[in-house]
């Protein structure tokens, strides 16, 4: 089936870092989201990518869609102690079923 | 309306029991989807509905899982004869159909088949 490879696998950054996950694929997007799952939650939408070369900001958050369509990273500036979580990054083929495809992952833990 | 809700949260059943998990979606949302998350990975894509319709099946969604949407409002997912790999977080999004991207995710219910 379609997998997405998001890397890093986890991430133990100092409050105050910037932080960078990415995600590829094989498969051309037609849209790149991101997630974040806090413990017995579910996921959270953080922002959704449309078009390829796109940037978008959610405060301190910034994505971008790859120019092949087949990438995009999150970055995350200055952390602080409640961006712990599990961040996903996650595909849509076919806009019109909306069946996301989700990467594997990035755990990111912060010490005050 | 205060989101995706989930019913149970938590269920133990012992292997060979017949379990049903309820999602009430958001009430204006005519998408509803179920997606499956075993430990350490990312969600993966059970079945969705539009309105009372379930229109795509995945190949996870063996004979022993069924899921139902009867008035395009809630919807209910039972696994029959569970085995111990159905052991996994369950969950629940909702959408509108003209913004598949925008899903909201309900807490889950969580399985452990003993």
């Amino acid at each position: 089936g379609q997998q997405l490879n998001q890397s890093p696998q986890s991430m133990f950054i100092q409050e105050g870092e910037d932080v960078s996950m990415n995600c590829t694929s094989s498969s051309i997007f037609n849209t790149w989201l991101w997630y974040k799952q806090d413990p017995g939650e579910g996921p959270v939408l953080l922002i959704a990518l449309y078009k390829a070369g796109e940037l978008t900001s959610n405060g301190r958050l910034t994505a971008q869609f790859g120019i092949t369509r087949k990438d995009s990273f999150l970055n995350i500036s200055a952390s602080i102690p409640s961006d712990v979580g599990i961040y996903f990054c996650a595909g849509i083929l076919t806009s019109n079923t909306g069946k996301l495809i989700f990467g594997q992952g990035t755990t990111l833990q912060v010490k005050p | 309306d205060t989101g995706v809700s989930q019913d149970p949260r938590h269920k133990i059943t012992k292997r060979g029991q017949n379990v049903t998990f309820r999602c009430d979606p958001i009430s204006e949302h005519n998408r509803l989807y179920w997606y499956r998350q075993t430990l350490g990975q990312g969600p993966e894509f059970l079945t969705y509905f539009q309105n009372e319709a379930q229109l795509e099946k995945s190949r996870l969604l063996s004979d022993r899982f069924s899921a139902e949407r009867p008035k395009g409002s809630f919807s209910t997912l039972e696994i029959q004869r569970t085995e111990q790999g159905d052991s996994a977080m369950y969950l629940c999004a909702s959408s509108f159909s003209g913004r598949v991207e925008t899903q909201y995710f309900g807490p889950g219910t969580r399985l452990l088949v003993l």
